[in-house]
């Protein structure tokens, strides 16, 4: 597709339960990244990918958390154990890396709406 | 003390008038800044990016930058109510890697 694209768009768990949560990024971008954006606040870092690697994880909050990139596309992130305060926008991003086209925008998908009742 | 602060607002003016957005950031070492909007219910969307000292203008936004005191900018002239959103602000320590964001500015454009 021609933007990032993020599955499910909503997701009802209870509490206990593990969820993924999928993106697809622009085709050419290497670069991927996790947000997390709670009610009334900007987005919080997570996770950031380059290529198959996870390059930068310190955002991810406790060993709940955890996201793959197996072929270097698409990823996903993985909550376990969901707990209420997990309640949030996911968001994901994908941009290019240093080269003739990069700018350094980050291209946001529509969000994964996660609520753990 | 967060990485990059911005007033939370709401800051509300009438249209057609200047709306000015402020944002610091305490990492010395931030290389580039870029203004996102976000409206309700959707993803945030680059309005501007800026990496040098200075002003950087686009239409009726201007963004302005100044390393020395840590303090990024964003004018809108002729604000519409199409304007209204939440702004935020984001930094980057080097020339890729993470972006992080202020907790925003709602503007409110009024007729």
């Amino acid at each position: 597709g021609a933007g990032v694209s993020q599955t499910p768009s909503n997701k009802v768990t209870e509490k206990g339960k593990y969820v993924e949560l999928r993106c697809d990024p622009i085709s050419g971008h290497t670069a991927l990244y996790w947000y997390r954006q709670s009610l009334g606040q900007g987005p919080e870092f997570l996770i950031y990918f380059q290529g198959t690697g996870a390059a930068d994880d310190s955002g991810l909050p406790n060993d709940r958390f955890f996201a793959v990139r197996p072929e270097g596309s698409v990823s996903t992130l993985k909550i376990q154990r969901t707990e209420r305060g997990d309640s949030a926008v996911y968001l994901c991003a994908s941009s290019l890396t240093l080269g003739g086209a990069w700018t350094g925008e980050l291209f946001f998908g529509e969000g994964s709406r996660l609520t753990v009742l | 003390q967060k990485e990059v602060e911005q007033n939370s607002g709401p800051l509300s003016v009438p249209e057609g008038a200047i709306a000015s957005l402020n944002c610091t950031y305490s990492d010395r070492g931030s290389q580039s800044f870029f203004w996102y909007r976000q409206y309700s219910g959707k993803s945030p969307e680059l309005i501007m990016s800026i990496y040098s000292n200075g002003d950087k203008e686009d239409g009726r936004f201007t963004a302005q930058l100044n390393k020395a005191s840590q303090y990024v900018s964003l004018l809108i002239r002729d604000s519409q109510p199409s304007d209204s959103a939440t702004y935020l602000c984001a930094g980057r320590p080097s020339s890729y890697g993470k972006l992080t964001f202020g907790q925003g500015t709602i503007l409110t454009v009024h007729p």
